[in-house]
């Protein structure tokens, strides 16, 4: 089983819309939690951290569900701009980050 | 602006030569500098992990005689891919968490293509 699995997508969305990405982990140990933003051909960058009371950033809510161990991205009011590929990332101990394999977002005018 | 600096970020080589990356931190000392390859739709995997001073860990399955890792200074880790075959064509990149922050920030990346 891998350590982080993402649904890779795409989801392909109208402007405007709400768009909900999912991301389970297997290590019931694992300490923090991300959410990055890569653009094609580019580097990932940090979106957001994601804390155990579930936090929010502008159109951006990310949640954290330790008793099923999965993570959730929620973007609102979808723009061009946000399309991306959104990656989870996972500490699990010490310097351990696993990646999943990254969700593709493609808001559509 | 970037923390780490990673160079160059596109290269063309020919079969059987050696490539070098470099990374770069810019405003923090890297104790750990984390690399990793990206092959097109596929997620970022871990190649090595690398501390000042000490040799590089490798994670299964990645050659370490061929990725060769060298991490002399707080500041500056380098990443050889030698004797460089067309399958060894990806997307390179490092991080770093930067301090205490459990956060890692990465460098621009490196796309390497071999012919």
């Amino acid at each position: 089983r891998k350590e982080v699995e993402q649904d890779p997508g795409p989801f392909n969305v109208p402007e405007g819309a709400t768009v909900a990405f999912n991301c389970t982990y297997s290590n019931s140990a694992s300490q923090s939690f991300f959410w990055y933003r890569q653009d094609c051909r580019k580097e990932p960058k940090l979106l957001m951290s994601v804390y155990s009371s579930g936090n929010e950033d502008g159109r951006f809510t990310a949640q954290l569900n330790r008793a099923s161990q999965y993570i959730s991205l929620l973007i609102r009011d979808s723009k061009l701009s946000d399309s991306a590929t959104y990656l989870c990332v996972v500490n699990a101990a010490g310097n351990q980050f696993y990646f999943g394999t990254g969700t593709s977002l493609t808001v559509i005018p | 602006g970037a923390v780490v600096s990673q160079h160059p970020s596109w290269v063309i080589c020919k079969s059987g030569t050696s490539v070098k990356i470099e990374c770069r931190s810019l405003d923090f000392q890297a104790t750990t500098m984390f690399w990793y390859r990206q092959f097109p739709k596929q997620s970022l995997m871990l190649m090595a992990t690398s501390n000042e001073g000490s040799k590089a860990t490798y994670e299964q399955g990645v050659e370490k005689d061929k990725f060769l890792i060298n991490h002399a200074s707080l500041t500056l880790s380098t990443l050889t891919v030698t004797s460089a075959h067309p399958e060894d064509s990806s997307f390179y990149i490092c991080s770093s968490p930067k301090g205490g922050s459990i956060v890692s920030f990465f460098g621009q990346g490196t796309r390497l293509t071999v012919v």
